[in-house]
Parts: C-alpha cells; structure tokens; sequence
C-alpha cells in the first residue's frame, strides 16, 4: 500500500499550458503539502494545507493553487506553464504540522516544459 | 531559523556502521531534529527525529549531544542501498513547522 500517491510521475507538456497534479495519502493525515525540487537539487516548500485551509504560502507565483476536496487530497493545479516550473514536484502529508509528526512523502512528479 | 552543517560526502564500507554527523549549534530548546533521506530519483524517505534523548528504530540511530548542539546518525550495518543523500534537519516554529532541506551528505557506501 503505496501511503502518498502522486499523479502522473512524469509530465511532458508545452509552455503555456495549464496543467494538473494529484496527490493522495492514506495515512489518516489532516496535513498535506507541495514541494518543489529543481535541478539543483534544493527541496523547498511551496503550501502545506490543514483541514482544508491553506496555512502556509512561500514565495510561489498565483500561477501555482493547490486544492483540496477532501483530507486525504491536495492537487496542484498550475496555469500559463513557464519553462522555469520544469522541477521534481513532490507531495507529502503528516499529522496536525507539528514538529513531533514527521512528514512522509510520495515518489514525486517530473515536470518538463518544452 | 536554525541551521545545519553538514559534510558534503562520505564513504562507507558495505556491512560497517556509517556515522554522519551534523552540526545545529543554534538550536532552540523545543525544536526537533530530524534526518531524512534521499535515494536517487525517489522522494525524501524519513529515518528518525529526536529532541534531546537518543532514539533508535529500525532503520537507525539518532546520538544527540547533551547540549543539543550536534547529532550523528547512525546506519549500524549499512547496505549499498543505504547510498543517498543525507539530510539534517531542524525543524522550528520560525520556519511554521516545515523541513527546511540543505544541500546533505552524499553517502557513498562501496562494496
């Protein structure tokens, strides 16, 4: 049993589209969360979402909405793509955020841009 | 937020312990350190988090010195699939609770 899902795991699509991505956990989360790793490497956090209200928003362009129809979804939805948003987009969920609950995440989303 | 240092890369034989250590030396006294890593290709997998005692599970051990100011991770037999990168992090109400990744350790574990 796969605990964080993510879909698709590669995604190939054209500048200026609008594109989607699906993260499922199944652990009984109320958190979930969106990183991004680009081709440096560096990991960073994008939203975290609790009980469906978005508590975190780092530094990302309005492009980028993460929504979440239930607890146990957090999609991302990005429009008017950029060849700058090719990266690894990685989905990840935990209990309540706190520092004691440790956040688990799923394999990842190869983005690229063409 | 508090910061880790971290070595860039180590080797390990295949079979022996393989200790990575981290520095953290501005740590608060209520954040936690965690260690995650990396596997080519993969998503972040956790290993094992702490606040001042030393933990241990199946995956590792977590040695945290008594002023709190550094940690080593501990693979006690360590496998060619144990090959990743190694994260430290601390993890602090400044940054609202997120894992703020680094650069890591490269783990090189050789047969």
């Amino acid at each position: 049993d796969t605990a964080v899902s993510q879909t698709p795991k590669y995604l190939v699509t054209q500048m200026g589209n609008d594109k989607s991505i699906k993260c499922e956990q199944n652990l009984g989360h109320d958190t979930m969360y969106w990183y991004k790793q680009d081709s440096k490497k560096f990991l960073k956090i994008m939203f975290s979402y609790n009980n469906k209200e978005l508590i975190i928003n780092e530094t990302v362009p309005n492009r980028f909405s993460p929504k979440s129809p239930d607890k146990a979804h957090l999609n991302l939805h990005i429009n008017s793509l950029e060849l700058g948003d090719s990266a690894v987009y990685f989905c990840a969920s935990s209990q309540e955020g706190g520092l004691n609950q440790p956040q688990h995440f799923g394999d990842g989303t190869r983005l690229s841009i063409l | 937020d508090a910061k880790t240092t971290q070595p860039t890369s180590m080797d390990c034989a295949e079979g022996r312990a393989a200790n990575l250590p981290c520095n953290h030396s501005t740590i608060s006294g209520n954040e936690y350190v965690y260690w995650y890593r990396q596997i080519h290709s993969q998503g972040p997998q956790y290993i094992i988090h702490g606040l001042k005692n030393n933990e241990t599970n199946e995956m590792a051990s977590l040695i945290i010195t008594e002023d709190r100011k550094s940690s080593t991770l501990i693979l006690p037999h360590a496998t060619l699939r144990d090959t990743a990168v190694y994260y430290c992090i601390v993890r602090t109400r400044g940054s609202q609770g997120n894992l703020i990744f680094g650069k890591g350790t490269k783990l090189s574990v050789k047969p």
